[in-house]
Parts: C-alpha cells; structure tokens; sequence
C-alpha cells in the first residue's frame, strides 16, 4: 500500500462549491504540507502542519483552509471554489526527527473547478 | 532573481546518452539538495538527496553540489525511456530550523528516444 494517499484523485466541481480534499499516511511522519502545483509556476506551499496543534499559512493560503485530524490524517478545504485553483493538489509528509527533511508526496488530486 | 532556477526544456535524449540537469539558486544558506521525479499525473518522488558540497551516486544517477558556484546538477548514465519524467531540483536550509522549507525548482521535463 502506498505511505502517502490521496483522496480523492479526481474531482470536478463547480464555481462556489466547497469541496475537501484529504490525505492519510502511514509513514508515521509529525509533519504534513499542502501544495498546488500549476504549470510554469511549479510547486507552491498552501498550507504546512508540524504537528496536530501546530498549522501554518504557507506562501498562497487564500482561500484554502486545512483540518489536522489526526498525526496521520491532513485534509485541505477550499471554502468556495473558483476556477483559477484549478490545479494538481498535493499532500507530502517528512520527519522532524531527521537532520535532512526530505519530503514524500502522495499520488496527487487534479481537481477542476468549472 | 529567482531562489531557484531550472531549465524547464524539454530536453530529448537517445537512449544511452549521459544526461546532465542542472539548477542555480542565489540562497547561501541553502544546504540540503534534492531531486525528485515525477512521471506524468503521479507525484514528485524523491530522487538523492546530498548535503553541502560534493557528489553522490546512487546507480545511475549522480548528484553533485558545488556551491561555491551555487549550482547543482543531477547526471544520469546509460540513459533509459523509463527515465521520461519531469526532474525536480529542491533545497533548504538549516539555519533557525528551516530545514522543513523546500523550494523547488519549476522542473525539467525530459524524454528518452528509444
């Protein structure tokens, strides 16, 4: 089974509709990030947990809020959906207790929103 | 100027040749260099990692940090078309504990001819 899911993987929606995105991983990591990732800007932060009590705004959190549910649970909301977040969403996770925190990406969510 | 700079290309290889990717970035504090690949519509997936300055193999692939000259690069030998991915540079920094804090490259996307 994959460390990092994502769920879910694809998702039409409409201009003013809230949609949630969610992550999950079993790789027992304390931190967990949200990115988008959009051609020719790359990745761009949303959101970042250090751990269940600790979220923070990333560099584009507008219009996004998160829900760290779990350690092992991350979800991401998009309150009223406009058409410009449509994009690829990502969730990733590393490990504080490691001296080069390399991060580990789920599958990805392509969400378009109409 | 950008943190991170990378070569979006594309850039089409025969199989066999020996590829070099390479990122420039201005941060100083920078420490930790990544790369990551990503086939098309999955996830990033981490690649080599090297701290500071010198070389790292890993099979194929061979990452190497100069940064005196603040640049990076990634050669992979004996070239594949399974290695048709975009390739992703990322750093961070130790300084204040931010060695969280990736910043990405926009990503090279690369073919191998067969």
């Amino acid at each position: 089974d994959a460390d990092v899911t994502q769920t879910p993987r694809n998702r039409i929606t409409k201009t003013g509709k809230r949609i949630m995105l969610e992550c999950s991983q079993t790789k027992g990591h304390d931190r967990m990030y949200w990115y988008r990732q959009d051609p020719g800007l790359g990745l761009r932060l949303i959101y970042y947990s250090f751990d269940v009590k600790d979220i923070n705004k990333g560099e584009i959190s507008d219009g996004y809020s998160v829900s760290r549910q779990a350690q092992a649970k991350f979800s991401l909301s998009l309150e009223s959906a406009i058409p410009n977040q449509t994009a690829l969403y990502f969730c990733a996770t590393s490990d504080s207790g490691l001296v080069a925190e390399t991060q580990y990406f789920g599958p990805g969510t392509r969400l378009l929103v109409l | 100027q950008k943190e991170v700079e990378q070569d979006p290309g594309p850039l089409s290889v025969p199989e066999g040749a020996i590829v070099s990717l390479n990122c420039t970035y201005s941060n100083s504090a920078f420490q930790y260099f990544m790369w990551y690949r990503q086939y098309s519509r999955k996830g990033p997936e981490l690649l080599m990692y090297t701290y500071s300055s010198g070389n790292k193999e890993d099979g194929r692939f061979t990452a190497q940090v100069d940064k005196s000259s603040k640049y990076i690069s990634l050669f992979i030998r004996d070239s594949q078309p399974s290695d048709s991915a975009t390739y992703l540079c990322a750093m961070s920094g130790n300084s204040g504990g931010s060695n969280y804090k990736l910043t990405f490259g926009k990503g090279t996307l690369l073919t191998v001819n067969p």
